[in-house]
């Protein structure tokens, strides 16, 4: 069972290129988030699912979109890449949306946009 | 002024020390409160949730101040395993949107 799976793990591209990072849950677990992890930042919320058909913009959305036609995938696209959204980005999971669940991560996906 | 707040170390301590971390948050109106930890170029995983009445799980105790804003974590007899980055975590409110990281304490236990 692997829970959360991201892809691609590591990934180079070019500014203004599109770029779609997938995320996949076994669980069925019914929120599902993407964050961003830079350094001196943390980690910051780009966006969210409550459920499938169901997004909600976070901290950080601009220049990303998000779709969730199916409980168990979470796909994040990056239109027009930026050497700003170099990062490592993490898929993450959460049976409720609030209150003291669990989240559980993927295990990253490394992006470099040249 | 961030939202949550950690000395981000690195703390660089022998085996078997105790080591205390703290984290600030300035919105009183957070609810929930996690320490994750982060090895590194690893994905965050749970370290245990701070109850406010504090809690322990084997080495590791925390508590919340919400007088203060404030939790803390604390090890004990730390172990070479136990080097990593620690992540405070607070749940603003009862929204997802909400879920703030620290930016993360760096640890590192020396033999």
């Amino acid at each position: 069972d692997a829970g959360i799976t991201q892809s691609p793990r590591y990934k180079i591209t070019e500014t203004g290129r599109q770029v779609t990072l997938m995320c996949h849950q076994t669980w069925s677990h019914s929120y599902m988030f993407w964050y961003r992890q830079d350094l001196g930042h943390g980690l910051r919320l780009i966006y969210y699912s409550a459920a499938a058909d169901i997004t909600d913009k976070g901290e950080v959305p601009d220049g990303y979109v998000v779709s969730r036609s199916k409980t168990e995938n979470f796909p994040l696209t990056l239109e027009s890449a930026t050497r700003s959204q170099t990062s490592v980005y993490f898929c993450a999971t959460r049976t409720s949306g609030a209150g003291t669940g669990e989240l559980f991560f993927g295990e990253g996906s490394r992006l470099t946009v040249l | 002024r961030k939202e949550v707040e950690q000395d981000p170390g690195p703390f660089n301590v022998p085996e078997g020390a105790t080591v205390a971390f703290n984290c600030t948050y300035s919105n009183s109106a957070s609810q929930s409160f996690f320490w994750y930890r982060q090895d590194c170029r690893k994905e965050p995983k749970l370290l245990m949730s701070v109850y406010s009445s504090g809690n322990e799980d084997g080495r590791f105790t925390a508590q919340l101040n919400r007088a203060s804003q404030y939790i803390s974590l604390l090890i004990r007899d730390s172990k070479l395993s136990d080097s990593a980055t620690y992540l405070c975590v607070v749940n603003q409110y009862s929204s997802a949107s909400k879920i703030i990281f620290g930016s993360g304490t760096r640890l590192s236990i020396r033999p």
